[in-house]
């Protein structure tokens, strides 16, 4: 399958655990986007990387999130200090350099419960 | 700020019939709008795009109109069938960025044999 994969897929944690979930992206795609979705939602941008670096940042990403694409492929989203409202589904999307206003392809998504 | 709307409620319709789907917005001026559909528990998946200086776009079954005065979408599918049964999502984009979407809630849409 070439398309995005995230793992996990699921995880249930307690609050005031760190999580990190891993994004792997379509290999030749360079731009990354992490986004969240609560129940009848859609999508909230969190953050975006353009290879390796990570050029904006959504205010929805407090201080305990972070994210990291060291060397412009697969990408991770750490949550410290996990609270009940970071409960969510968090997606990753990639997109190709071509054209400013491509398709994203997301992936599966990882869904957090903390408890 | 910045609000998009799309119908909060299901829209149930017959098998056959065309189904029509609403996204309006506020306080944002997109380059762009692109519509997603997502299934249970499944990442969205890119449908069609439509730019702000096209009226229309057809692809197969699927049609979308980009009034950029009324700051409304129209998402048609025709002949619908139940295995259109899914949420849709319509997504804006600004020009000379990196296509940083900002989503609707969604539309839930069942196709009823």
């Amino acid at each position: 399958d070439t398309g995005v994969s995230q793992d996990p897929r699921h995880k249930i944690t307690k609050r005031g655990q760190n999580v990190t979930f891993r994004c792997d992206p379509i290999s030749e795609h360079n731009r990354l986007y992490w986004y969240r979705q609560t129940l009848g939602q859609g999508p909230e941008f969190l953050t975006y990387f353009q290879n390796e670096a990570q050029l904006e940042k959504s205010r929805l990403l407090s201080d305990r999130f972070s994210a990291e694409r060291p060397k412009g492929s697969f990408s991770t989203l750490e949550i410290q200090r996990t609270e009940q409202g970071d409960s969510a589904m968090y997606l990753c999307a990639s997109s190709s350099n071509a054209q400013g206003d491509n398709e994203q392809f997301f992936g599966p998504g990882t869904r957090l419960t903390v408890l | 700020s910045q609000k998009i709307e799309q119908n909060s409620e299901a829209l149930n319709i017959q098998e056959g019939k065309t189904a029509t789907l609403t996204c309006n917005y506020t306080n944002y001026s997109p380059a762009y709008l692109q519509w997603y559909r997502q299934d249970p528990g499944r990442g969205p998946v890119f449908l069609l795009l439509i730019r702000e200086n096209e009226k229309e776009k057809r692809k197969e079954r699927l049609k979308v109109t980009f009034d950029t005065t009324l700051k409304q979408s129209l998402f048609h599918i025709t002949a619908s069938q139940p295995a259109d049964s899914a949420t849709y999502l319509c997504a804006l984009g600004k020009s000379g960025g990196y296509n940083k979407l900002i989503f609707g809630a969604g539309t839930r849409l069942a196709v009823h044999p």
